[in-house]
Parts: C-alpha cells; structure tokens; sequence
C-alpha cells in the first residue's frame, strides 16, 4: 500500500512563474491537508480538502495560492506568480477522514520550492 | 490562529540518557494531541494520538502523557539512542476535526 505522494519532490522557478505541486493521498484516503514549512519554522497550516470540496482554507494566502481535490488524480497547489518569499517546503497529508477513530495524518516526504 | 508550544527547541542528550519535552496548548475545544517523529529527510510518522485527559501511551522506550485541562502534554524517551535523534512534533486538534496545528518541533540530537 503506498504512502502518501508528492511530485515533484524539488522545484525551480524564477519569480513570476507558476508553481503546481501534486499529491497522491493513501489509496482509500479522503482527507488532504496541505502544510508549509518556512526555513527554521514549523509546519504552518495552508488549507484541508476532501475530494471536490474544500473544507478549510484558513491558512493560505489570499492572493496567487489556490488548491483542489478532484473528483479523480491527485491534490493540487497551485502558486501564481511565485515570490521569493514562496521558497518552503510544501507537505501534504492525508486521513481516512471523519468515523476514522484515531485522526493520525500521513504525511508525504514534501515538495521543496525554489524561487529565483 | 490558536498557539502550539514545544520546549526545548533543542536538546542534546548523551546515549543512554532519559529525556523528556513540553508541548503546551489551547485547553479549550480541545480534540486530541498527536506526537510526530520527523527524521531528516523523511517525513513525519504518528507516534502517539491522545483523545482523553490523562492518557498515558508507550511505544516501546518512548511515552506520553495528556493533561487536557492545564494543556499539555509530556513525551519522554527512556535511554535515549542515537537512532532515537529526530524532530519530535505535536499537533493540537479542535473539536470540528479540522484543524492541526502544529508546535515548531522539539530538535533530539542523540551523542553516540
């Protein structure tokens, strides 16, 4: 049973560029909650999804960032005109979802962005 | 934007020693407390998912206990090991399941 996916694992962009990191939640996992990890810093909440519906998206930025769960494929976010300030390391995780009795995140090993 | 608290934010430790970190939180609305592993270059595996005030949970050498009430929580590594060396995360949940918020880490660095 595979873990939770990330692709790709590094990126590079100059400023300006888009940036789309993609996650593939555990095979019969519903929830997918999006983290950002600042140099020197924890990890920051961005937003929390279920297929085709975003549940939570309190901690992401209001302009340039947006994120999906489709129906079908992968979780995506989605960074419009990247900044430096954009460079992190992007985790996402997911859980089978509520009637889950423990709630325990899985995580993927992350999406490091580089901005130019 | 509720605050996760975890003390030290770094510890290093001589084989063999016992140790033990700090997470503090909201006790209000509160879920459940979840403890991470996070080595270097990997990504963070659940140690330990607490729901009930006073839970105690042991894996092996490592534990943790839950104080719901005061809001904290207390992860101990007995005889610490060099394989033992990780970022030790907690996570406070709310009530409406969906939030975790994380605390910044407690960094073990296990001398041989």
């Amino acid at each position: 049973n595979a873990g939770v996916m990330q692709n790709p694992r590094h990126l590079v962009r100059r400023r300006g560029q888009e940036a789309r990191l993609r996650c593939s939640p555990m095979k019969g996992h519903s929830h997918v909650y999006w983290y950002r990890q600042l140099p020197e810093e924890g990890l920051k909440f961005m937003v929390y999804l279920q297929k085709e519906n975003i549940i939570d998206e309190s901690g992401m930025p209001k302009e340039r960032f947006s994120a999906e769960f489709p129906k079908e494929g992968p979780s995506i976010l989605r960074i419009q005109q990247v900044v430096r300030g954009d460079s992190a390391a992007y985790f996402c995780a997911s859980s089978p979802g509520q009637g889950s009795n423990t709630g325990e995140l899985f995580f993927g090993e992350g999406s490091r962005l580089t901005v130019l | 934007i509720l605050n996760v608290e975890q003390s030290p934010q770094s510890l290093h430790v001589q084989e063999g020693d016992s140790t033990n970190f700090t997470c503090s939180f909201p006790s209000s609305n509160f879920y459940a407390l979840h403890w991470y592993r996070w080595e270097t270059a990997k990504s963070p595996e659940a140690l330990f998912v607490m729901t009930l005030n006073g839970d105690e949970k042991k894996k092996g050498r490592i534990s943790a206990t839950l104080n719901t009430k005061e809001g904290y929580s207390y992860l101990y590594i007995k005889g610490s090991q060099p394989e033992d060396s990780a970022t030790y995360l907690c996570a406070f949940m709310l009530w409406n399941f969906n939030k975790f918020y994380f605390g910044s880490g407690t960094k073990l660095n296990v001398k041989p």
